[in-house]
């Protein structure tokens, strides 16, 4: 079976340009979650989606972070502008609503922005 | 808010023996469920082992065992015969059972793993 799957695996791209990350939840899955990983910060939930409805965006920075889900396949996070801050790995995540709610990563997506 | 607090930040092993890497966390809820993830040097996140609040049994998963102590807010986990393959920056994780509370996972700030041949 599938995993979560994540495009790009890597981005490099210039302060002020807009990122978008690709996400393709595990087919059934009914929650998806937006994590950022960086040095200073560990692993932080930017948004999280249940049944393509965003639920929790507290994490999400500032306005220059906006998340979509408009099918439940698949999820985009998008960031405009970006700066150099915004460099990280940010992971999709999904899971199945109900009991543990085990949450299965995606590979990452690291961002670098000169 | 909950935390969770993994107060060793490296841990080292040598091959074939055991390791225990220390978790605990902080919350006044009654009904959660406890994680460890793997993250090795590619930055997957791998699931290793989970457990559930409600039970008393520690959970296992081959050469992986937890030490759930819910009294004294600890989840421990424990590496038997450890590999080169283990070698890996190790997260605890929080995630509260109520719908209210979201389905958010708290982190600790991992514990990075080396193996010794």
């Amino acid at each position: 079976d599938a995993g979560v799957i994540q495009s790009p695996r890597h981005e490099v791209t210039e302060m002020g340009q807009e990122v978008t990350l690709r996400c393709k939840p595990i087919s059934g899955h009914n929650s998806l979650f937006w994590y950022r990983q960086t040095m200073m910060r560990g692993l932080e939930l930017l948004i999280y989606f249940n049944n393509n409805v965003p639920i929790d965006d507290s994490g999400m920075p500032e306005d220059r972070f906006s998340a979509k889900m408009p099918n439940a396949s698949f999820s985009t996070l998008k960031i405009q502008p970006s700066e150099p801050r915004d460099s990280a790995v940010y992971f999709c995540a999904s899971s199945f609503r109900g009991g543990a709610g085990t949450q299965y990563f995606g590979p990452g997506t690291r961002l670098l922005v000169l | 808010a909950q935390t969770v607090t993994q107060s060793q930040p490296e841990m080292s092993v040598q091959e074939a023996e055991t390791v225990t890497l220390s978790c605990t966390y902080d919350t006044s809820e009654s009904d959660y469920y406890l994680f460890w993830y793997k993250q090795p040097p590619s930055r997957q996140m791998i699931l290793v082992i989970r457990q559930e609040a409600y039970k008393q049994q520690n959970a296992t998963e081959n050469r992986f065992s937890v030490n759930f102590q819910k009294a004294a807010k600890s989840f421990s986990l424990k590496i038997s015969d450890s590999q080169l393959g283990d070698a890996a920056m190790y997260f605890c994780a929080y995630r509260s059972a109520r719908e209210t509370s979201g389905s958010r996972l708290t982190f600790g700030e991992g514990t990075q793993l080396t193996v010794n041949p």
